[in-house]
């Protein structure tokens, strides 16, 4: 199986702050990444697929890139709505598609 | 707009049986794989299950292998999946998702979720 692992798991910011968030696979996954928000108590919401594509919908402030192994989610100036849990997800084949472990981000 | 709403979550004794539902709209049901994802209370996303758009092809995570079967009903529009031996482990909120890519090729993000159905398995 794939290995996703996402650093850091918490991460604390302000309003405005620019955010990163890094998503590592165990082997290379090309740009077969998608990275997801959840919020509490609410399904995910799939925020970018294929690495760098944004969602329908989804804000200009979120931005994605990487290829191979090593991925990153950006947010560009941290807003009220982004505090939330991200998870980046895997699916290069059927591995099995597979989560990374998450990242909180809270206010600081 | 796409909607899936899931049903049948339920306290279920350790061994106990249930069988889940989602109900699909607002899309070509067809073309597209489905799929269930399940998060344990306080824990990450785990991938379940999934079928092919046209259910001829399933997939399982090893934890669930043997124990439950996902199915499709193109008439009804719906997916299921069947989960039996059920352990405490397999607690969980279960959410429908709808693969992102009609044409990907076990290529499966998901774009689409459901709200989910929490099962609870306990004595």
């Amino acid at each position: 199986d794939i290995q996703m692992t996402q650093s850091p798991s918490t991460l604390s910011a302000s309003i405005g702050d620019r955010v990163t968030i890094t998503c590592r696979a165990s082997q290379s996954i090309s740009t077969w990444l998608a990275w997801y928000q959840q919020k509490s108590g609410k399904a995910p919401k799939l925020l970018l697929y294929d690495a760098s594509n944004l969602e329908s919908g989804v804000p200009s402030r979120f931005s994605g890139s990487g290829s191979g192994t090593y991925f990153t989610l950006t947010i560009s100036s941290l807003q009220p709505d982004d505090f939330a849990t991200y998870y980046c997800q895997q699916y290069k084949s059927y591995s099995p598609w597979t989560f990374g472990q998450g990242t909180k981000v809270e206010i600081k | 707009e796409v909607q899936l709403l899931e049903s049948g979550g339920d306290l279920v004794q350790p061994g106990g049986s249930l069988r889940l539902s989602c109900a699909a709209s607002g899309f070509s049901f067809s073309s597209y794989a489905m799929t269930w994802v399940r998060q344990a209370p306080g824990k990450g996303l785990e991938w379940v299950s999934a079928i092919s758009s046209s259910g001829g092809s399933t997939f399982y995570t090893d934890s669930v292998k043997g124990r439950f079967t996902i199915s499709r009903d193109l008439s009804k529009n719906t997916v299921n999946l069947q989960m039996h031996s059920l352990r405490a482990e397999d607690t969980a909120i279960y959410y429908c998702a709808k693969v992102g890519d009609p044409s990907a090729l076990l290529l499966y993000y998901f774009d689409d979720w459901g709200q989910g159905t929490l099962v609870t398995v306990s004595s």
